[in-house]
């Protein structure tokens, strides 16, 4: 079964400076990576997906990731960040489940916190 | 636009009382599914449905079970809650189970004393 690991639960950055989520994946054949971010008391919303047609994917509010095979890593990565970026992000992998079909695995979550 | 709606929004409940979530939908998705979300462990799979009247387990299955009779519903429930059920649950929906997005509900905060 596939895994994601999201390395560090909480990230701080003041705002203008660089956003880098970290999002490392368990796969032996290429995987569909997803983000998705969740503002308080709010439910998951997509950020961007990979679908293998370009390793750069760009998504919502500036944010982009770059899947890399060599280093199973699927990073998230705004230029400059915003208040309105403070959030939890998750990064989601599909994984197949036993009837041939997939459902998506979601890691633990890192917090974003931006500071004036 | 609905999309996806949940209730309730907020329950509590005693240790070994029954209660259904229901999720509904109106995006003619094939795939449904209940995740919760603990702090510290992002969102486990608890079941999942690819399309009526099918189900079928996640991470975190026991003491719950789910039926899905129509397309657009998908119930989940808790038979004997216990504390170890206190979370907040999140359905979602996807027109197919890989590249195609998930659509999140609100969410319902359970808290089991």
């Amino acid at each position: 079964a596939q895994s994601v690991t999201q390395l560090g639960s909480h990230v701080s950055v003041s705002e203008g400076a660089l956003v880098l989520l970290r999002c490392n994946y368990s796969s032996s054949v290429p995987p569909y990576l997803f983000w998705y971010v969740q503002y308080p008391n709010q439910g998951l919303q997509l950020l961007l997906k990979y679908t293998s047609a370009a390793t750069l994917v760009k998504g919502i509010n500036g944010f982009e990731a770059e899947f890399k095979k060599s280093e199973t890593s699927f990073h998230l990565t705004k230029p400059s960040a915003h208040m309105r970026d403070a959030a939890e992000y998750f990064c989601a992998v599909s994984d197949e489940n036993d009837t041939g079909g997939f459902k998506t695995i979601f890691g633990a979550g890192t917090r974003l916190f931006v500071k004036a | 636009n609905a999309g996806v709606t949940q209730t309730p929004k907020f329950r509590v409940l005693k240790t070994g009382q029954s209660m259904t979530l229901l999720c509904a939908q109106d995006m003619n998705h094939e795939y449904m599914y209940w995740y919760r979300q603990d702090p510290g462990m992002g969102l486990r799979l608890i079941h999942y449905s690819v399309g009526e009247g099918t189900t079928a387990k996640g991470e975190v299955p026991d003491g719950y079970n789910v039926s899905r009779l129509k397309k657009q519903n998908f119930l989940l429930g808790l038979e004997s809650a216990a504390p170890s059920q206190t979370s907040v649950y999140f359905c979602a929906s996807s027109l197919e189970g890989t590249l195609t997005e998930a659509f999140f509900g609100q969410g319902t905060r359970l808290t089991v004393v």
